[in-house]
């Protein structure tokens, strides 16, 4: 089957950080681009960003919103998809979804809450 | 960046309704378009994709059409089950950008 694990999720303070995992199983993690999408309590979904195979040089791509303050990287040895997130603010509250592309798969999304 | 307006936000239909959503995006963006529902508390799901493909297992009283700007996705015959989220995705450019929603409630 499969299926994407998200995690890492959690209560931080307004300028702090967390590492966010994803766990893939069930297909050849190695072989797809893989994205980040998040969601804000009660509000629509936000593409945050991507990244590429090796083939592609694992390049990526940030929406304007976490350009400079997100990074995302994988490890295909893992089967693991992470985003660092630094200087979090409060508008950064969300579900975070891992997702495989082109967007066929979705994990069940993991809670990021920033407040004092 | 290619911004994607949806319309309506939200709307109220009955069981056996045809209903229209429609994305507009800021420029051309060819076939690059899919449509996701979401049911409240579920992870959103992919229903079309390329504009006009659906996805395996989707009902085909689901439908995908348009190019350019301007896209639809239409329910033929509502069924109790489509009561939930849209959301367009334009895949065209980066940074991606999703519509801002359509919530379909039943009448």
């Amino acid at each position: 089957e499969v299926q994407l694990v998200e995690s890492g999720g959690g209560l931080v303070q307004p300028g702090g950080s967390l590492r966010l995992s994803c766990a893939a199983s069930g297909f050849t993690f190695s072989d797809y681009y893989m994205d980040w999408v998040r969601q804000a309590p009660g509000k629509g979904l936000e593409w945050v960003g991507r990244i590429r195979n090796k083939a592609n040089s694992y390049t990526t791509e940030y929406a304007a919103s976490v350009k400079g303050r997100f990074v995302i990287s994988r490890d295909d040895s893992k089967n693991s998809l992470y985003v660092q997130t630094n200087s979090l603010k409060t508008e950064d509250t969300a579900v975070y979804y891992c997702v495989r592309v082109p967007l066929d798969v979705w994990g069940k999304g993991t809670t990021v809450i920033v407040s004092s | 960046d290619i911004q994607m307006t949806q319309s309506p936000s939200a709307m109220a239909a009955s069981v056996g309704d045809r209903v229209t959503i429609t994305c507009r995006a800021s420029q051309d963006i060819s076939n690059s378009l899919i449509w996701f529902q979401q049911t409240p508390g579920k992870v959103p799901k992919r229903l079309i994709y390329a504009t006009s493909t659906l996805q395996s297992g989707v009902p085909s009283r689901f439908s995908g059409s348009g190019s350019g700007t301007e896209f639809t996705l239409t329910i033929s015959s509502l069924q109790p089950e489509d009561f939930a989220n849209y959301y367009c995705l334009q895949h065209k450019n980066y940074p991606y950008s999703f519509g801002q929603g359509t919530k379909l409630e039943i009448k």
